[in-house]
């Protein structure tokens, strides 16, 4: 079956201890990227990868590092998580091509930081 | 101005209802325009997606681009229960995709 999965699904953390969120796309999709969704603010992109190798970021990157060493693979790094980085993430994927841009989105991860 | 701005919500509505969903955006460059579904507790799926100015039909929905007035809109028909989700639209930027803040729906029986 075509998806993006992440782990973990849910997550309580403490203020500066650091974590991972995998993320990962069976489909052979160049782009990959990381958004937050808050209510009231929508999803807002934190960083984004057009291929192996290659990341940027999005709108809101502060507190965020991303690597992207293999095409399935795309995690997203809290090295000392804040509650402000409290927050539902989604990892999204898609082929790059000339026309729209559909994304396939992972399940979320609800994170908390106390 | 943001680049997409979307009425939140939420929009209770009864069984059969016509639906009519509304972002407007700021940019008169941008050419592909989508809606995405939420269920709770899922990731938003792409539901349908439109270039340039028109219309286009799939089932009961039905997505209209006005690029004059910078208005996009999303119309459901029929309405059921099932379709009691968050409603996102987006627009396509090249690297990146931009996401409205949500309408969330809920049609009752």
């Amino acid at each position: 079956e075509a998806q993006v999965t992440q782990n973990p699904r849910y997550l309580i953390t403490v203020t500066g201890k650091k974590l991972t969120v995998t993320c990962s796309q069976n489909m052979n999709h160049e782009y990959m990227s990381w958004y937050r969704q808050d209510p009231g603010l929508g999803l807002r992109q934190i960083y984004y990868s057009m291929n192996v190798e290659v990341t940027d970021k999005g709108d809101v990157p502060e507190g965020y590092k991303v690597s992207r060493k293999e095409k399935r693979n795309f995690p997203l790094i809290l090295e000392s998580p804040s509650p402000n980085q409290t927050s539902l993430y989604f990892c999204a994927s898609s082929l790059i091509r000339d026309s729209y841009n559909e994304q396939f989105f992972g399940p979320g991860t609800r994170l908390t930081v106390l | 101005q943001k680049e997409v701005e979307q009425d939140p919500g939420p929009l209770s509505v009864p069984e059969g209802a016509i639906v009519s969903l509304n972002c407007t955006y700021s940019n008169s460059a941008f050419q592909y325009f989508m809606w995405y579904r939420q269920y709770s507790r899922k990731g938003p799926e792409l539901l349908m997606y439109t270039y340039s100015s028109g219309n286009k039909e799939d089932g009961r929905f039905t997505a209209q681009v006005d690029k004059s007035s910078k208005y996009i809109s999303l119309f459901i028909r029929d309405s059921q229960p099932s379709d009691s989700a968050t409603y996102l639209c987006a627009i396509d930027n090249t690297d990146k995709l931009i996401f409205g803040t949500g309408t969330r729906l809920q049609v009752f029986p």
